[in-house]
């Protein structure tokens, strides 16, 4: 399975924006990157995906580099409630047993 | 949009109990999941299903089984638990473009 590195921790101030990066170099063709967040005591929440293009929804951007071996989740002003783990996960969505491995995620502190 | 229930946010069982982990969703997905999430392990597939009585292991499925018999349910089973199943346990569905919805997850103490 396609793996991906992401920092263990981050920090950013309230009302900046925060740019959570994520390598996937061994990715292919038709792997979507995909966010998730876990919010402290719930379940992880999904976030955004995408497959080459930037991205963009209510939550975030998905900035996805051109070769897609990295992508950048951007939040693009950061509030306390977006303290939380977020997860950067590669799925193929047309693989029948297509299922999400979680890694470390990136613990990200929200600085009031 | 897409709920998933967990029949219960918190359990306390006895060792050597049988303990049913129930998980409901709403959206006529084909694929369900289990996990279990344990401080500095983070989160570690157990089963999952992708259709009614089909389940597959994931990696961690010793001394867990599953049941799948209609496609809204999926059921975790502890055969008999032990003190090292203390967790907190996230179900999962998922259709085939969309994202996972995960439910709030059911934490388990085993005594």
């Amino acid at each position: 399975d396609a793996k991906t590195t992401q920092p263990n921790s981050m920090e950013s101030n309230e009302e900046e924006p925060v740019h959570l990066p994520c390598n996937h170099s061994t990715i292919s063709g038709t792997d979507y990157i995909h966010w998730y967040r876990q919010l402290p005591s719930q379940g992880p929440e999904y976030v955004i995906h995408g497959l080459t293009s930037n991205v963009n929804n209510r939550m975030a951007s998905l900035a996805i580099a051109e070769d897609r071996k990295s992508s950048t989740l951007i939040l693009h002003r950061a509030t306390l409630r977006d303290a939380a783990v977020y997860y950067c996960i590669l799925r193929d969505p047309l693989n029948r047993d297509d299922k999400i491995i979680f890694g470390k995620g990136t613990r990200l502190h929200i600085l009031p | 949009d897409v709920k998933v229930t967990q029949s219960s946010r918190y359990l306390v069982k006895r060792t050597g109990e049988k303990v049913f982990l129930e998980c409901v969703q709403d959206m006529d997905h084909e694929n369900m999941f289990w996990y279990r999430q344990d401080p500095g392990l983070g989160l570690r597939l157990i089963y999952f299903s992708y259709d009614v009585k089909m389940k597959e292991k994931g990696d961690i499925p010793e001394g867990y089984s599953v049941s799948r018999e209609k496609k809204e349910r999926f059921s975790l089973i502890l055969e008999s638990a032990s003190t090292n199943q203390t967790s907190m346990y996230l179900c999962a569905s998922r259709g085939t473009f969309n994202g996972y919805t995960f439910g709030s997850g059911t934490r388990l103490t085993v005594v």
